[in-house]
């Protein structure tokens, strides 16, 4: 089993819709989970991190963390065209003294004009 | 101008050649790292380094190496390469608490 989970897609939705993208993980562990955007032929970039269980929300974007239930989402309001793009999940978690990350192997959305 | 710059940008070689990849930043982050990229397997870690002294291997380090020339340049070295190191390399630096900072990537094609 993987430690981390993440349907690779894609999703395509229409222009306005609310987008759900999530990750299941197994390591009760990770203390940190991060959500990135990576575009086509780019580098990730960070979207949104957080350290608790809850949500935290930048603009249209919302991260929850269930660590209870090992689950973690990002949801998209209002979602654009130029949201198009691979959206990876992260985790990191303190080892030997050092934070090692997992990544999910991302979700390809598609947001239809 | 882009803060972490890989070099070059798409490469292809034969097997067995050497090549290196090279990395470098301007955000003054101390740790920098090498992933790669492959479909369905995400990003897996190849090396890490806090400073110029300090290198790591990570999960997939065999059939690679690297070199922390100074505090903004990481280079990626792959000595004899194989087909199955056809992938797509990211550097990668760390800034506060978990905010990495990735390049643009190296696309390499190894026949």
């Amino acid at each position: 089993q993987k430690e981390v989970e993440q349907d690779p897609g894609p999703l395509s939705v229409p222009e306005g819709a609310i987008v759900s993208l999530n990750c299941t993980y197994s390591n009760s562990a990770f203390q940190y989970f991060m959500w990135y955007r990576q575009y086509s032929r780019k580098g990730p970039e960070l979207l949104m991190y957080t350290y608790s269980s809850g949500n935290k929300e930048d603009g249209r974007f919302t991260a929850q963390v269930d660590k209870s239930s090992k689950y973690i989402s990002l949801f998209i309001r209002d979602s654009q065209p130029s949201d198009s793009a691979t959206y990876l999940c992260a985790m990191s978690v303190l080892t030997s003294g050092t934070y090692k990350y997992i990544f999910g192997t991302g979700t390809r959305l598609k947001v239809l004009a | 101008d882009a803060d972490v710059t890989q070099t070059p940008r798409n490469r292809i070689t034969k097997t067995g050649k050497r090549i290196m990849l090279e990395c470098s930043q301007t955000k003054g982050h101390d740790r920098m790292y090498w992933y790669r990229q492959d479909p369905g397997l995400g990003l897996r870690l190849i090396y890490y380094s806090f400073d110029v002294k300090d290198i790591n291997k990570g999960e997939i380090s065999d059939g690679y190496s690297v070199s922390r020339q100074a505090q903004a340049k990481f280079s990626l070295s792959l000595e004899s390469a194989i087909p199955n190191q056809t992938a797509l390399y990211f550097c990668a630096t760390r800034g506060r608490q978990e905010t990495q900072y990735f390049g643009p990537g190296t696309r390499l094609l190894v026949l």
